[in-house]
């Protein structure tokens, strides 16, 4: 069984910019969340979604969007990038919601400069 | 809100030897689950352990156990017969039942690094 692929593993992108990252749950899984992950504030909740509806949301600004697709593949993306925005982005996928076992991806490291 | 704590940021420990890292939090619900997950330097998240609230029984899972006291709000996870692969970050962290409002998400605690001596 494939696990949760999050892709890129890295990238750097310019302050002002915008980036998307994708994240490929396990097969059968319905639910998709997001966690930032900074040395100084931790991990952090950015959103939760389950057969294409977000059913939670972080305290994040609106810059920080996300989608589930049909296939429960998720995208989260972050518009006018800020330097305080560099961070491991990690991706976790379970059957039903975080309550339940959730697998995670490795992560994408983003570097915004 | 709920929060999660964990007071140690970093551990040591000799391999073969027991080590117990600490984790409270704070809800105000009655149903909860909490977890331990590890992350090695692959920053590959892995799930240790999970507890549902309303067990009274301890969960364990081979040289993994915790010790769940609800009243108190602790949640700690001992590991025995430590080995060099256990080295790793370890994050407590704490989910509501998949039910409405705010839940469908992890909060977790800043994390207790521990370093496993040969």
């Amino acid at each position: 069984k494939a696990g949760v692929t999050q892709t890129p593993r890295y990238l750097i992108k310019t302050r002002g910019q915008q980036v998307t990252l994708s994240c490929s749950p396990i097969s059968g899984h319905r639910s998709v969340s997001w966690y930032q992950q900074t040395p100084g504030q931790g991990l952090q909740f950015l959103f939760e979604y389950f057969s294409e509806t977000q059913r939670n949301k972080g305290n994040f600004p609106g810059r920080f969007s996300g989608r589930q697709f049909s296939n429960s593949r998720s995208e989260m993306n972050v518009s006018t990038l800020e330097l305080g925005d560099s961070a491991l982005y990690l991706c976790a996928s379970s059957f039903m919601g975080p309550n339940t076992e959730a697998f995670f991806g490795q992560g994408t490291r983003l570097t915004v400069v | 809100a709920q929060t999660v704590t964990q007071s140690q940021p970093e551990m040591s420990v000799q391999e073969a030897e027991t080590v117990t890292l600490s984790c409270t939090y704070d809800t105000s619900e009655s149903d909860y689950y909490l977890f331990w997950y590890k992350q090695p330097p692959s920053r590959q998240m892995i799930l240790v352990i999970r507890q549902e609230a309303y067990k009274q029984q301890n969960a364990t899972e081979n040289r993994f156990s915790v010790n769940f006291q609800k009243a108190a709000k602790s949640f700690s996870l001992k590991i025995s017969d430590s080995q060099l692969g256990d080295a790793a970050m370890y994050f407590c962290a704490y989910a509501a039942p998949n039910s409405g409002g705010s839940n469908y998400k992890l909060t977790f605690g800043k994390g207790t690094l521990l370093t496993v001596n040969p």
